[in-house]
């Protein structure tokens, strides 16, 4: 079936840097691509969103880009800090199906002090 | 406004044993979810309910049965667990299936089966 793939499933950078997570999905009917950020214990939240008539994305130090040829987009996030720790989740919206989202197995940031 | 609520927290089982998890939104949404979270496997849909009245298969559905009972609650039934559904549910909803609505969850029910 359809799937989003997530990529790296670790990241470990230095407080103040920058980090990007990419994904790329298969279905070209997808048009909605949002990003959830879940802490240790906690649910999954949304922290961005983009549609596809758009190309890039900002909300203070997140953006996210979106290339729908190459059927892939990642998340920035720039100037790292501390609480940017937890687990990444890209999505796609399963080519506009009633099921929902299809979600990536997700980004393990960890922010090094 | 609690948003979405689902209900226990946690759970522990014996294999056989039957359970009902429950699940409410106060958000007026039509769409609901349930979704399982596994180590690696990221989240992945059970069973989901696009409006009051219909119901339909996810992802992995073998060995649950759901329950839209009205616009407002969606239950997920496990009516004879085995140790591999131990697993993170989530409950989560939107306000339609169409595409661009944003996914809410629940906080999670924690469930083992021994």
């Amino acid at each position: 079936g359809e799937n989003v793939e997530q990529h790296p499933s670790t990241l470990s950078v230095q407080e103040g840097d920058s980090a990007v997570i990419k994904c790329t999905y298969s279905d070209s009917a997808s048009n909605y691509f949002p990003w959830y950020k879940q802490e240790l214990g906690k649910r999954p939240q949304l922290i961005i969103d983009i549609r596809s008539n758009v190309g890039e994305k900002k909300d203070q130090r997140i953006a996210v880009t979106l290339n729908k040829t190459a059927k892939h987009f990642s998340l920035h996030i720039t100037e790292t800090q501390p609480e940017d720790s937890a687990v990444y989740f890209c999505a796609d919206d399963s080519g506009g199906g009633a099921d929902g989202l299809t979600f990536g197995k997700g980004t393990h940031l960890i922010i090094q002090p | 406004n609690a948003g979405v609520t689902q209900t226990p927290k946690f759970q522990v089982l014996k294999t056989g044993q039957s359970m009902t998890l429950q699940c409410a939104q106060d958000m007026n949404h039509n769409s609901m979810y349930w979704y399982r979270q596994d180590p690696g496997m990221g989240l992945r849909l059970i069973y989901y309910s696009a409006s009051e009245g219909t119901t339909d298969k996810g992802e992995v559905p073998n060995g649950y049965n759901v329950s839209r009972l009205n616009k407002r609650e969606f239950s997920l039934r496990l009516e004879s667990a085995a140790p591999s559904q131990t697993s993170v549910y989530f409950c989560a909803s939107s306000e339609a299936w169409d595409t661009g609505n944003t996914i809410y969850f629940g906080e999670g029910s924690w469930l083992t089966v021994v």
